[in-house]
């Protein structure tokens, strides 16, 4: 069974701090992805890893910074947490390519609140 | 236009009858397409694929692709009420190589 997991499940952090969520995949999949997922806007895409030390950015980057040192932990960075970043954030892990099956697994999910 | 678009609903229907959830998504060059569940509080869980035209059955689950009109769609058969959930489409845009979901449809099952 794959297992993607995601340390932090619920956090409060105050407008301003520097934030952490920690993502820990056990497949050797190549490639890492961030989503966030609002009410009535589904998933959005905000960076994705096909390579260690290696990221793009997704549809919405702005505010976030990533971090993949190894290839099974994939880090996402809110360098200056703001209110409008309170939202619910998943993980996610494949193979290299996503067709035919080789489909994207994710984490439970982290909710953060940023007051 | 959106890239991948779904009804948001709900659609509701009685137990045992079947259901279909549509999506229609704007890339030509997509070439796999994805049904997640996603109950309330929980992450997506996939419950079908498909990357062929035509049909792909897998139990009460018929995923159905139809690549000329670009849509993809989900027949539940013999619903039940633990399939309540949000049921999000996904698109694998292989150029860019990143999976792009519709908003999801929520569907509620009644006993």
């Amino acid at each position: 069974d794959v297992k993607v997991t995601q340390s932090s499940r619920y956090l409060v952090k105050r407008t301003g701090e520097k934030v952490f969520l920690e993502c820990v995949q056990d497949m050797d999949h190549e490639n890492m992805f961030w989503y966030r997922q609002d009410p009535g806007l589904g998933l959005r895409l905000i960076y994705f890893s096909y390579d260690v030390k290696m990221k793009e950015k997704g549809d919405i980057p702005e505010g976030y910074s990533v971090s993949r040192e190894k290839k099974e932990r994939f880090s996402l960075i809110l360098e200056s947490a703001s209110t409008n970043q309170t939202s619910m954030y998943l993980c996610a892990s494949s193979l290299t390519t996503v067709r035919s099956g080789n489909t994207i697994y994710f984490g439970e999910g982290s909710w953060l609140t940023v007051v | 236009q959106k890239e991948v678009e779904q009804n948001s609903g709900p659609l509701s229907v009685p137990e045992g009858a079947i259901a279909s959830l549509n999506c229609t998504y704007s890339d030509r060059g997509s070439q796999s397409f994805f049904w997640y569940r996603q109950y309330s509080g929980k992450s997506p869980e996939l419950i079908m694929f498909i990357y062929s035209n035509g049909d792909k059955e897998d139990g009460r689950f018929t995923a159905q692709l139809n690549k000329a009109s670009q849509y993809v769609s989900l027949l539940i058969r013999d619903s039940q009420p633990s399939d309540s959930a949000t049921y999000l489409c996904a698109v694998w845009v292989g150029g860019f190589q990143k999976l792009v979901f519709g908003t999801g449809t929520r569907f509620l099952v009644s006993p």
